[in-house]
């Protein structure tokens, strides 16, 4: 069965720095999503990217953070320069086509920011 | 805007018992409604959804309806399994451009045998 695949699984990283973390959506999904999650709050949404546009972004996407889709299997989240608040674990997410229904989630990243 | 308010775990139940984790919501419009779960080290699956009112969305002995008016999307087993120890996440879509997913807070089952 396809699947969403996240790497890493874990990355930690110093204030400050860059990261990237990388998602490979199933193969014939056309929309994507980021979600992220604190510990121990909830799921909360990033940002949705169609057809090579940022599609919505919530309040916390600002402009720290930026989506591409480099070729055409991977999507990418990066994190210009990262806060001791931005440790949480990162989900990827898509979907076949925009009705609401069944975006399939990768494992996540767990991001450590020290 | 849009918002999902689950009951707080932990839940603690002994096998066989029934499960019920209340969910309800505020939203604009008519949303499309979730439920998802998150076994330990893994994403998150979905279990089950409803895209409209009166709709029963059912799955892996796990069922919901969703109730328009009185917004909720309670989730329930008649007869919960050890393996089916897990958070579960209620979630609703509007549908609107970007079709993001409104996450509850989560509720954490475990089942003892």
């Amino acid at each position: 069965e396809p699947e969403v695949t996240q790497t890493p699984s874990h990355q930690v990283t110093q204030m400050g720095q860059e990261v990237i973390l990388r998602c490979v959506p199933i193969s014939n999904h056309l929309y994507f999503y980021w979600y992220r999650q604190i510990l121990g709050q909830k799921v909360e949404f990033l940002v949705s990217f169609y057809n090579n546009e940022i599609s919505e972004k919530s309040e916390i996407f600002d402009d720290q953070f930026s989506v591409e889709r480099p070729d055409g299997s991977n999507f990418t989240l990066k994190i210009r320069s990262t806060k001791l608040e931005d440790s949480a674990m990162y989900f990827c997410a898509s979907s076949v086509d925009n009705s609401p229904y069944e975006q399939y989630f990768g494992p996540g990243t767990r991001l450590t920011v020290t | 805007g849009n918002s999902v308010t689950q009951m707080e775990g932990p839940v603690t139940l002994s096998e066989e018992a029934f499960l019920t984790i209340n969910c309800t919501y505020t939203a604009t419009g008519y949303p499309s409604l979730f439920w998802y779960v998150q076994y330990p080290g893994e994403g998150l699956q979905l279990l089950l959804k409803a895209t409209k009112a009166d709709d029963k969305g059912s799955n892996k002995g796990f069922e919901a309806t969703y109730r328009k008016e009185t917004t909720s999307f309670h989730l329930e087993k008649g007869s919960v399994q050890v393996s089916d120890s897990a958070v579960y996440f209620c979630a609703l879509s509007d549908g609107a451009a970007g079709n993001k997913l409104t996450f509850g807070g989560g509720t954490r089952v475990l089942v003892k045998p």
